[in-house]
């Protein structure tokens, strides 16, 4: 089956710094969503992003499906902004499914 | 914005008893998923629900678990005498279609067998 990737596992951050999250996976997909859990375990839907890049606040995202992957950016991180990142994909074909990375875990330290 | 809701959010059971988890999806969503994440791991598939049939499960969704719609609203999944390991966070998730489409997922039924 496909396969997702995500890099780095784990980010630590000072309050204020940006950083950059990678979703790489190995098939053509229909969808591509960027999800935070937070500390209550909630997945909050961050993108929908298949392709092309949006933005949202301090959040982007850039999606290369030519090239099967995606970039999560984060500017002026804040503490609230701790918790994992997930990268999920739509698999193509038959019945559709999400398939998730294993996750970013950023801590963002005052 | 519409919401898929899960009841309980937390439920703690004892090895060999059932448990029923509840899901509300959205009300014009054709597909609906569950979902389980150990924790401190990734979140897994576990069956996508269709047309009031199963359309695929994965290898963790064996005789043990099943999923039913009783009624035009809910979604539900049953796990029959539970084990330590079936601890874990259950997420049920619903789209409107098939193709390029967003998944919204509820807030999550967390699980506990002691």
């Amino acid at each position: 089956g496909i396969q997702v990737e995500q890099s780095p596992p784990d980010l630590i951050l000072q309050e204020g710094a940006n950083s950059t999250l990678r979703c790489n996976f190995s098939d053509s997909v229909n969808n591509l969503q960027w999800f935070h859990q937070n500390p209550w375990g909630q997945l909050i839907n961050l993108f929908y992003i298949p392709s092309g890049t949006k933005q949202n606040g301090r959040l982007s995202a850039t999606t290369v499906a030519t090239e099967r992957y995606s970039l999560l950016y984060i500017s002026s991180s804040q503490t609230t902004d701790s918790g994992v990142y997930f990268c999920a994909v739509l698999t193509q074909g038959g019945s559709e499914k999400l398939v998730f990375g294993k996750g970013t875990k950023l801590t963002v330290n005052p | 914005e519409p919401e898929v809701t899960q009841t309980p959010s937390h439920q703690v059971t004892q090895m060999g008893q059932e448990v029923i988890l509840r899901c509300v999806p959205i009300s014009n969503h054709l597909y609906f998923y569950w979902y389980r994440q150990i924790l401190g791991q990734k979140v897994e598939f576990l069956v996508s629900f269709y047309n009031n049939e199963i359309s695929e499960k994965s290898e963790i969704f064996d005789d043990q678990f099943s999923v039913e719609r009783p009624d035009g609203s809910n979604f539900t999944l049953k796990i029959r005498s539970t084990k330590l390991e079936d601890s874990a966070m259950y997420f049920c998730a619903s789209r409107y279609s098939t193709g390029a489409n967003v998944l919204t997922f509820g807030a999550g039924s967390r699980l506990t067998v002691l």
